[in-house]
């Protein structure tokens, strides 16, 4: 079964806009990280963050935390064509604590208009 | 460094057959694990080795057999392929393992159709 669940599953805007997209899991985590994918493409890590942290930036994103919620969100600032791509993210269960277990979502594809 | 390396990239096979999925890593990474991407259902979790000689079950793993007898080889076999088989596998290694190291670094992917 999914853990995350990423919303909206599909986001459209303009170049130079930000774009916002959550994530929302059910149990509780050692870290949640967020991964990339090119059309076609392998996924690539973007940024980690963990169960103590509230907030974490690498760059033009910015990622959040809240584990009260059991949820995150990705902002990426002042979007580039070359961010459209596919979203998701991951989590490390602490109930699965010794299994060595990444679960993830099921995306959002996101389109960046020039 | 090649980083991770799967090989074929794509392959169509018949219900029935056999066949073995390769990756490859040179990172000295300790921790692998394959998954399957289907459209609308993300990433799932076939098999996953924390080190040489060792490996478990993901959330998928009916269907497929794993072995790792060298750090660098995690091997994925289908011995019966299955229609429900044909997706897109991804191998993917960590340095640790996702509760430690965190990041997994991924392979391209190999697409599998099975008819």
């Amino acid at each position: 079964s999914q853990q995350g669940e990423e919303d909206p599953q599909a986001l459209s805007i303009q170049e130079g806009e930000n774009a916002t997209m959550n994530c929302s899991y059910k149990t509780s985590i050692n870290n949640l990280q967020w991964y990339r994918q090119n059309s076609g493409r392998g996924l690539v890590h973007l940024i980690l963050i963990r169960s103590n942290e509230r907030e974490k930036h690498s760059g033009r994103l910015r990622v959040t935390l809240d584990t009260s919620k059991k949820s995150s969100s990705l902002l990426i600032t002042a979007s580039r064509a070359a961010d459209t791509a596919s979203y998701f993210c991951a989590t490390a269960d602490i109930s699965n604590f010794g299994n060595e277990k990444l679960t993830f979502g099921t995306g959002t594809r996101l389109t960046i208009i020039p | 460094n090649a980083g991770v390396t799967q090989t074929p990239k794509f392959q169509v096979l018949k219900t029935g057959q056999s066949m073995t999925l390769q990756c490859a890593q040179d990172m000295n990474h300790e921790y692998m694990s394959w998954y399957r991407q289907d459209p609308g259902m993300g990433l799932r979790l076939i098999h996953y080795s924390v080190g040489a000689g060792i490996t478990d079950q993901g959330e998928v793993p009916n269907g497929y057999n794993v072995s790792r007898s060298t750090t660098e080889d995690f091997p994925l076999r289908l011995l019966s392929a299955a229609p429900s088989q044909t997706s897109v596998y991804f191998c993917a290694s960590s340095h640790n393992g996702p509760l430690s190291t965190g990041e997994l670094f991924f392979g391209e992917g190999s697409r599998l159709t099975v008819l």
